[in-house]
């Protein structure tokens, strides 16, 4: 079953905006970690953020954890052109080390 | 380029070839995993490794067979597959199960 759900599924800004990204999920995590994927491609690790923690920062992206909600958000502060891509958070239960993806949101940061 | 390489990047096969899929990583990791990607949809956890051992099958229908025949090799062995079974598939490796995923380009699968 699906584990996180991201919201909203479509983002379009303009760059210089900041985006922000939600994550909700269903059970208790040992971790929480958000992934960036460009079009037909790979995934890209972004930031990983224990359920110990409750803000984590990586260059333009700020992530936030409230386990007490089951919830996160991934926010991109003064957004390119470049970040046009799906993000996708991924949870790790404490059941055997499985990350468990949701659907995705697709940013467009337009020019 | 993540250290974590998808061969064949595309491949189109009828419903009774048989193909495999091969990913390589040589990051030292412990896991690896099949994930499936199709159009509107999660990605799906098909199998895991850990140190070689799976570890994990998420009812994955027997038409996809894995093997891991060392640390750094994946393969995903497929025949007789249906159209339905079209889409991107994902090799990733992580340090251990859990941790930070480090994916390939992935192989663009069309059944036909």
């Amino acid at each position: 079953s699906q584990q996180g759900e991201e919201d909203p599924q479509a983002l379009s800004i303009q760059e210089g905006e900041n985006a922000t990204m939600n994550c909700s999920y269903k059970t208790s995590i040992n971790n929480l970690q958000w992934y960036r994927q460009n079009s037909g491609r790979g995934l890209v690790h972004l930031i990983l953020i224990r359920s110990n923690e409750r803000e984590k920062h990586s260059g333009r992206l700020r992530v936030t954890l409230d386990t007490s909600k089951k919830s996160s958000s991934l926010l991109i502060t003064a957004s390119r052109a470049a970040d046009t891509a799906s993000y996708f958070c991924a949870t790790e239960n404490n059941q055997g080390g499985k990350l468990i993806f949701g659907q995705g949101t697709e940013l467009s940061v337009k020019p | 380029e993540t250290g974590v390489t998808q061969t064949p990047r595309h491949l189109v096969m009828g419903m009774t070839n048989k193909k495999s899929l091969k990913c390589e990583q040589h990051l030292g990791h412990n896991a690896m995993y099949w994930y499936k990607q199709s159009a509107k949809k999660p990605l799906e956890l098909m199998f895991v490794y850990s140190l070689e051992e799976r570890v994990e099958n998420n009812s994955v229908p027997s038409r996809f067979s894995p093997e891991c025949p060392n640390s750094s090799h994946l393969f995903l062995h497929l025949h007789t597959l249906q159209p339905e079974d079209s889409a991107l598939y994902l090799c990733a490796s992580s340090q251990d199960r859990g941790l930070e995923a480090f994916f390939g380009q992935g192989t663009r699968l069309t059944v036909v």
